[in-house]
């Protein structure tokens, strides 16, 4: 099956500063994913995803960029703000009507004042 | 309701119990999702449930965990004989047929003593 690895597992960073997490998946068939932002206590909601078949994709300060080739792919957050920090996960799946999404263990992100 | 409902909220149980943790898909989603989150940890995968299509189980720990679902409607997941590794967060997710983001609830969490 599909297996996500994720890193760095915790990250602090200076308010206004980007952070960027990194994702890597083993199954060459997986063409989607997306990244979701679990804050303290809270249900886990999607905040950006992307599809095989494009390698880029900006919502305002969130950018997630994919190399199909090395199979990665990462979440870069720009002018981090205090209310960014949460736990972010990668996943992928093999998309089509039915799909399993195999999510990444995590990275805490704290944003300093 | 508008969103996913998951119930009881909060269950402590004694070890060699069962217990049943329900889930209420928001309405009109095919597809349902458990999975199971320890603390500090990510979001492992149980069981995946799509349409009137064979469940997909292979996330499922030991055959002390069982799920169900009716149609396109109530999910229950099932854990039997608990053990104090069982003590988790369990979430509910369910998806739209056509479209990728998952809609998390907010969780049972279980706390075996």
């Amino acid at each position: 099956g599909e297996n996500v690895e994720q890193h760095p597992s915790t990250l602090s960073v200076q308010e206004g500063d980007s952070a960027v997490i990194k994702c890597t998946y083993s199954d060459s068939a997986s063409n989607y994913f997306p990244w979701y932002k679990q804050e303290l206590g809270k249900r886990p909601q999607l905040i950006i995803d992307i599809r095989s078949n494009v390698g880029e994709k900006k919502d305002q300060r969130i950018a997630v960029t994919l190399n199909k080739t090395a199979k990665h792919f990462s979440l870069h957050i720009t002018e981090t703000q205090p209310e960014d920090s949460a736990v972010y996960f990668c996943a992928a799946s093999i998309g089509g009507s039915n799909y399993k999404l195999t999510f990444g263990k995590g990275t805490l992100l704290t944003v300093n004042p | 309701g508008a969103g996913v409902s998951q119930s009881p909220s909060n269950k402590v149980t004694e070890k060699g119990k069962d217990v049943e943790l329900r889930c209420d898909p928001i309405s009109g989603h095919t597809a349902l999702y458990w999975y199971r989150q320890r603390l500090g940890q990510g979001l492992e995968f149980l069981i995946y449930f799509q349409g009137n299509s064979a469940p997909d189980k292979s996330g499922l720990p030991s055959d002390r965990f069982s799920a169900e679902r009716t149609g396109e409607s109530v999910s229950t997941l099932t854990i039997q004989r608990t053990q104090q590794e069982d003590s988790a967060v369990y979430l509910c997710a369910s998806r739209p047929k056509a479209a990728g983001e998952l809609f998390f609830g907010e969780g049972s969490r279980l706390t075996v003593l």
